[in-house]
């Protein structure tokens, strides 16, 4: 089966311009999340989707990022304006409902200048 | 509330030693744990998992992990490192609520395998 497609793969902006990443799970995964990751740390969850509905949003920096979940299957992720400290790699993640096992996309590095 | 704590953020093995990769975790329910391997510009792949069942858990390239509750410790474990286990190891726990799964990640364990 096709994996957890993720675009772009990197990402080059100024700080206080916008950015925009996709991701595309796998057929049948209701559970999709969205991790950003710093360089030396574990993934943090920014948000949480069950099919279209958030979930877990409590760690996303609502002043400046948002997330949708289209018709419950593609989801994009937006930072508008961006910060120096958001660059890091941001990972999508989806999962089946019954087993929870989370599948990875290959990320998506952002350099914020 | 749910956490991992993984001890060593750097571990440097000789090719053909013993690795050991270290995880403690605190959860307040039955835990779901899990190891998950990085390769450089890659996502996170399952290593190997326990739900409850045995408590030794075999998982892909020659690795294992021990859930020991008595320790609250799930350690990695692979008798003979290999030059392409050089990667970051993170240890993660879930918990089952509101109709979906929420993982909590560890900071990660970087390997390196010297020849």
């Amino acid at each position: 089966e096709a994996g957890v497609a993720q675009s772009p793969r990197y990402k080059i902006i100024e700080k206080r311009q916008s950015v925009a990443f996709w991701c595309n799970p796998i057929s049948g995964h209701a559970t999709l999340y969205w991790y950003q990751q710093i360089l030396g740390q574990g993934p943090k969850l920014l948000i949480q989707f069950q099919n279209n509905g958030v979930v877990d949003d409590s760690q996303l920096p609502k002043d400046r990022f948002s997330a949708e979940r289209l018709k419950g299957v593609d989801s994009t992720l937006k930072i508008q304006p961006a910060k120096l400290e958001d660059s890091a790699v941001y990972l999508c993640a989806t999962s089946r409902s019954d087993t929870g096992e989370l599948f990875f996309g290959e990320g998506s590095r952002l350099t914020v200048l | 509330a749910q956490s991992v704590t993984q001890l060593g953020s750097h571990v440097s093995v000789s090719e053909g030693a013993l690795v050991l990769l270290r995880c403690n975790y605190s959860s307040s329910v039955p835990p779901y744990l899990f190891w998950y391997v990085q390769y450089p510009n890659q996502g996170l792949q399952l290593l190997l998992k326990y739900t409850s069942a045995a408590t030794l858990v075999k998982g892909i390239n020659g690795f294992e992990a021990e859930f020991k509750k008595s320790e609250t410790s799930f350690h990695l474990t692979k008798p003979s490192a290999h030059m392409s286990d050089a990667a970051e190891y993170f240890c993660a726990v879930s918990g089952y609520g509101s109709g979906t799964y929420k993982y909590i990640f560890g900071t990660g364990t970087r390997l390196k395998v010297l020849a």
